[in-house]
């Protein structure tokens, strides 16, 4: 059982580049989100989705655009990366509310 | 807003020792708190929970203490081992329809052999 699977674990853009950070969950969870993950600042909620083919905005949506087209899936794209994305970004999944198991992490860095 | 914080931004414990790790939240809505443990380069790994009508949690070797009053969280780590050196965050929900959770900066844990 693999859990949360992010893919990939590490990437550079350069700014203006585009890219789309891939979660798989293999636990049947409704839930999903994207977090990431600032010295300093905590985890910190981009998008969600409560289910396949929905998404919504978190605390800090700007610049990227999230897909749930199957359950298993999220995606997460950044349209035009700036430097100030450069960041750790997390993916989770939870059966409903409450605990949330997570992806070992995608390290990016925009150049 | 609402927010969740942590007292303490390090703690360093010998190894053998009884570590205990504070949390504040501001929520009063919230009714539901986890802990989380994060090793270096890795995710957040769940450690225990806790919801409102508890006030205390037993795990192996971890205790978790609620007092609503004021509004704190602690985890205790019995016996602190060299692999539990990390960074601990506490999270809150505020249950119902909402599955967000809040999370605190954390809080770093380094166990001297």
């Amino acid at each position: 059982n693999a859990g949360v699977t992010q893919t990939p674990k590490f990437r550079v853009l350069k700014t203006g580049q585009s890219m789309t950070l891939l979660c798989a969950q293999d636990m049947n969870h409704e839930y999903m989100y994207w977090y990431r993950q600032d010295p300093g600042m905590g985890l910190r909620l981009i998008h969600y989705s409560v289910g396949e083919g929905t998404t919504a905005k978190g605390e800090v949506p700007d610049g990227y655009n999230v897909s749930r087209l199957k359950k298993q899936n999220f995606l997460l794209g950044l349209e035009s990366a700036a430097p100030s994305q450069t960041s750790v970004y997390f993916c989770a999944s939870s059966l409903g509310w409450g605990i949330q198991y997570f992806g070992a992490g995608t390290r990016l860095s925009v150049l | 807003g609402e927010s969740v914080g942590l007292h303490l931004p390090t703690l360093s414990v010998q190894e053998g020792d009884n570590s205990i790790i504070n949390c504040a939240y501001s929520n009063s809505a919230s009714d539901y708190f986890i802990w989380y443990k994060q090793e270096s380069g890795k995710g957040p790994q769940f450690i225990i929970d806790i919801r409102s009508n508890m006030d205390k949690r037993q795990g192996q070797r971890v205790t978790v203490l609620l007092n609503k009053t004021v509004k704190h969280l602690s985890l205790q780590i019995a016996a602190t081992q060299p692999g539990d050196s990390a960074v601990y965050f506490c999270a809150e929900n505020k249950g119902g329809s909402n599955y967000k959770l809040t999370f605190g900066k954390g809080t770093l844990l380094t166990v001297n052999p």
